[in-house]
């Protein structure tokens, strides 16, 4: 089967540096993406990974170590606006197409 | 260029009663997919369809749910005798191509949260 795991909550301060974590079990591989959603409206895309290493997108990046089954998002420099949820997602050949999402890990940015 | 736009943003139906779900995909997209959120969840896979045809149903239950794609006109996801536990929010998604490998940039909608009292 298909399976994510990552952190319900994450709190940190403006400016900081966090990392949300994700584990994903799947049969076949094709990627790991991260999308943000607030306050339950559209998720947007944020970054995919679909070989190994760290691919930057301005203050955010995302990892990813296939021999692990594990990836990261790194948010830095912190803004209020970044508090929100985040959803790592992997498609593998079961899911055909379609994007299998873990809970989502909700993050509170304060000031 | 306009986005994945849902109609209604707002559902609320009294159990037993139907409903329908619109999504229009952006423009020069031909495949849509929808997607079930529960609260304090992630998105959950139903279906995945392009114009006329569905692709893949495999997360869609079996009975009361049906979703259609037409050669004109937004898709629809369908529930008959709707019942308390399909309160959620259900979004939709697009994109231009399949691709084996690959960020598959879908695009989501705003969703339409459904309330059965």
């Amino acid at each position: 089967g298909q399976s994510l795991e990552q952190p319900s909550e994450v709190t940190a301060v403006e400016g900081a540096i966090v990392q949300i974590n994700c584990t994903y079990q799947t049969s076949g591989f094709y990627g790991l993406s991260w999308y943000q959603q607030h306050d339950g409206g559209a998720p947007t895309f944020l970054s995919y990974n679909g070989l190994d290493g760290l691919e930057e997108t301005g203050r955010f990046s995302s990892f990813l170590s296939r021999s692990d089954s594990y990836g990261y998002l790194l948010l830095q420099e912190l803004q209020m606006k970044d508090s929100a949820s985040y959803f790592c997602a992997v498609r593998d050949r079961q899911a055909g197409t379609a994007l299998i999402f873990g809970k989502g890990t909700t993050l509170s940015v304060s000031s | 260029n306009a986005g994945v736009m849902q109609n209604p943003r707002h559902l609320v139906r009294r159990r037993g009663q139907e409903a329908r779900l619109r999504c229009s995909p952006m423009k020069g997209h031909s495949h849509v997919y929808w997607y079930r959120q529960l609260p304090e969840e992630g998105l959950k896979f139903m279906v995945y369809l392009q114009k006329e045809n569905i692709i893949d149903e495999s997360g869609m239950p079996k009975e009361r749910f049906s979703a259609e794609f037409p050669k004109e006109g937004p898709s629809i996801l369908r529930i008959q005798q709707v019942v308390r536990g399909d309160s959620a929010a259900y979004f939709c998604a697009s994109s231009p191509e399949t691709r084996s490998f690959g960020p598959l940039s879908q695009y989501f909608g705003p969703g339409t949260r459904l309330t059965v009292l």
